[in-house]
């Protein structure tokens, strides 16, 4: 199957700052990938979705000043969380679509302090 | 408002037992999609199912897609231990290339 990473895998930051997340779709090009946030024992919850080349299309209620999303290659998309509070820590997964299917990263699990 | 319900929300058996794992909706889905999640990683695909009245097997589990593209079953026969995991369901909508997900299933199997 298709394989996506996301880098990095935990990161642990202090509130106010900025966080940086990227998801790489590394044996196949992806014009779509999309960013969902995981809550504890929840389902996925989608959070935008990232077009190379385009602006990023977000869900009602996602904030997109607060989650910077940028996908400048076929292979590249990031997310930033800018100015993180405690109530962002959460699990956040990347996903990037070949064919009619999505492949997801590992995830990325994030802690503001 | 969540678009697929999944059922039951959490399963524990005993090894050797058989499940079936539901989901369903009143929308159409052009396709759907069954993943397994495990603590701390992402969700890992299935199967994917296109066909109105598809089943498809891997092994032990065996996955349906309703007749009419709004529900879908997996059941596994004989679950093992290295089941255990979270297991959802995604749907996407004609025309469009993102997922709707389930609410999920938890499943402990134990040995």
């Amino acid at each position: 199957g298709a394989v996506v990473s996301q880098h990095p895998s935990r990161v642990i930051c202090k509130s106010g700052t900025s966080v940086k997340i990227e998801c790489r779709s590394l044996d196949f090009q992806a014009t779509t990938m999309f960013w969902y946030r995981q809550f504890p024992k929840q389902s996925l919850m989608l959070m935008a979705t990232s077009n190379e080349g385009s602006k990023a299309t977000y869900e009602q209620g996602v904030e997109k000043d607060k989650f910077l999303i940028n996908h400048a290659s076929l292979t590249l998309s990031t997310l930033t969380v800018t100015s993180a509070h405690p109530e962002d820590s959460s699990f956040y997964i990347c996903s990037a679509v070949t064919g009619y299917e999505q492949y997801f990263g590992p995830g990325t699990r994030l802690t503001v302090t | 408002t969540q678009l697929l319900e999944q059922s039951p929300q959490f399963l524990s058996i005993q090894e050797g037992e058989n499940l079936t794992v539901y989901c369903n909706s009143s929308s159409v889905f052009s396709s759907l999609q069954w993943y397994r999640q495990e603590p701390g990683e992402g969700p890992v695909l299935l199967v994917t199912v296109v066909t109105g009245g598809e089943v498809k097997k891997l092994k032990r589990l065996t996955f349906q897609f309703g007749d009419a593209r709004k529900d879908s079953s997996l059941h596994i026969t004989a679950a093992q231990p290295g089941d255990t995991g979270l297991y959802l369901c995604a749907g996407a909508k004609p025309g469009a290339n993102n997922l709707f997900f389930g609410t999920g299933t938890r499943l402990t199997v134990i040995p």
